[in-house]
């Protein structure tokens, strides 16, 4: 089945330490999105990527990086930078088709905690 | 830039009852809305679209929501829930020819026995 796999499911980081978070979709779609959730405050959009080897910045991408080298692939670091990283993270991606602003699909996400 | 307000933060009903989620948008320019729904701990699924024509969209698992151009709202609806229907719902809007979402800040629905 076609979908979208985050991992880990759970991560923890170090004081001064970087963190990655994977994200692979096998839908073949164009564009692909990083989210953070926080309890009451919906989800604000980090990084997004239309096409490969090109990425924008969200509302919040202080502290955080992301790559964009494959059409399946859209790592997600959380830098040293980012002071409060713990949060629920959710990767998604959606079709560009020309025509209508195709829904976004969403992975299970992956929830970062401070040791 | 779009936003998006969700209404009420938590709403609890009784199973069987119906059950109405408010979301109301602001933006310059026409949207696509949608309503997407969160159980614990997992993703969102994608329940129904507003992309154009009819402003009565229906979803899965009995929803169904009415797009008012006027009020600028897109508000949820079910006519009985049943208690696998709570869950967290979240309103969402993109301007057209952007493939952004904005969020609102969700709403909790507990559907008591």
């Amino acid at each position: 089945d076609g979908g979208i796999t985050q991992s880990p499911k759970y991560l923890f980081r170090k004081e001064g330490q970087n963190v990655t978070l994977s994200c692979e979709q096998n839908l073949n779609h164009d564009a692909m999105y990083w989210y953070r959730q926080d309890p009451g405050q919906g989800l604000r959009l980090i990084y997004y990527s239309q096409i490969v080897n090109d990425f924008q910045k969200g509302d919040i991408a202080e502290g955080y990086s992301v790559s964009r080298e494959k059409k399946e692939s859209f790592p997600l670091t959380v830098t040293s930078a980012q002071k409060n990283p713990t949060a629920f993270y959710l990767c998604a991606s959606s079709l560009i088709t020309g025509i209508y602003n195709q829904p976004q699909h969403f992975g299970d996400g992956t929830r970062l905690s401070i040791l | 830039a779009q936003s998006v307000t969700q209404l009420d933060s938590q709403v609890p009903v009784f199973e069987e009852a119906p059950v109405e989620l408010r979301c109301n948008y602001s933006s310059s320019v026409s949207v696509y809305l949608f309503w997407y729904v969160q159980y614990p701990n997992q993703g969102l699924q994608l329940l129904l679209k507003y992309l154009s024509g009819s402003t009565l969209v229906k979803g899965i698992n009995g929803f169904e929501a009415e797009f008012n151009k006027s009020q600028t709202s897109f508000h949820l609806r079910k006519p009985s829930v049943h208690i696998s229907d709570t869950a967290e719902y979240f309103c969402a809007v993109s301007e057209v020819a952007d493939y952004k979402l904005s969020f609102g800040a969700g709403t909790t629905v507990t559907v008591r026995a």
